[in-house]
């Protein structure tokens, strides 16, 4: 299995809601990333997961929730989201401390706050 | 976050075409990485180089990595409207991460 799997595909939320985002890979890779990509711009990093702990947050606002509950399973817990964070977001896996394989994206889901 | 500068931004051309793009950095990378990316789609990697001069091939797609690891091109020969995308390079800047450029929008038409 090479891909990453992300759902749901699309999600609407008003400001108060709580949802979650879900990512899935079993390609063996113990690093998963989420990426917030805006329209016409790079992606930008937000988490990085190494052997399911969390090594990076890239100064994001406590709104955003990761979670690794295993090896092959990354959540993204949303809150009090704001509409500046309507955005795709992507999950990413690799292997640690090798880059040479890159990063596997999912397809991202297409969030939009109203 | 290491800055990657991606030249030109955007490019059309004519089916059957030669292109080439650009992306430049005053940093040095462990390696740097191309994507391509479709609207509504995660990036797909194509290649990744690793060592200065370094050229890769992959069909009608040419990579090449700069002597001192700042920068790459990316060829395409006889372009097809299926390159039609966005192209993202991506620098490992340690730590297991990676920063990414602007893109360049490439679209070739029929």
């Amino acid at each position: 299995d090479t891909e990453v799997t992300q759902t749901p595909k699309h999600l609407v939320m008003g400001m108060t809601n709580k949802k979650s985002l879900k990512c899935e890979q079993h390609m063996g890779h113990r690093a998963m990333y989420w990426y917030k990509q805006k329209a016409k711009k790079p992606p930008e990093l937000m988490f990085v997961y190494s052997y399911e702990k969390l090594s990076i947050n890239e100064s994001v606002p406590s709104r955003f929730s990761p979670e690794c509950p295993n090896s092959s399973l990354l959540n993204l817990h949303l809150h009090a989201l704001q509409p500046e964070d309507s955005a795709l977001y992507l999950c990413a896996s690799s292997q640690v401390g090798d880059l040479n394989y890159g990063y596997t994206f999912g397809s991202g889901t297409r969030l939009t706050v109203v | 976050t290491q800055l990657l500068e991606q030249s030109p931004q955007f490019l059309s051309i004519q089916e059957g075409e030669n292109l080439t793009v650009y992306c430049n950095s005053s940093s040095v990378f462990s390696s740097l990485q191309w994507y391509r990316q479709e609207p509504g789609e995660g990036p797909v990697l194509l290649v990744t180089v690793v060592t200065g001069g370094e050229v890769k091939k992959l069909k009608r797609l040419t990579f090449q990595f700069g002597d001192a690891r700042k920068d790459s091109s990316l060829h395409i020969t006889a372009a097809q409207p299926g390159d039609t995308g966005l192209y993202l390079c991506a620098g490992d800047y340690g730590n297991n991460r990676l920063a990414f450029g602007k893109g360049n929008q490439v679209v070739v038409i029929p």
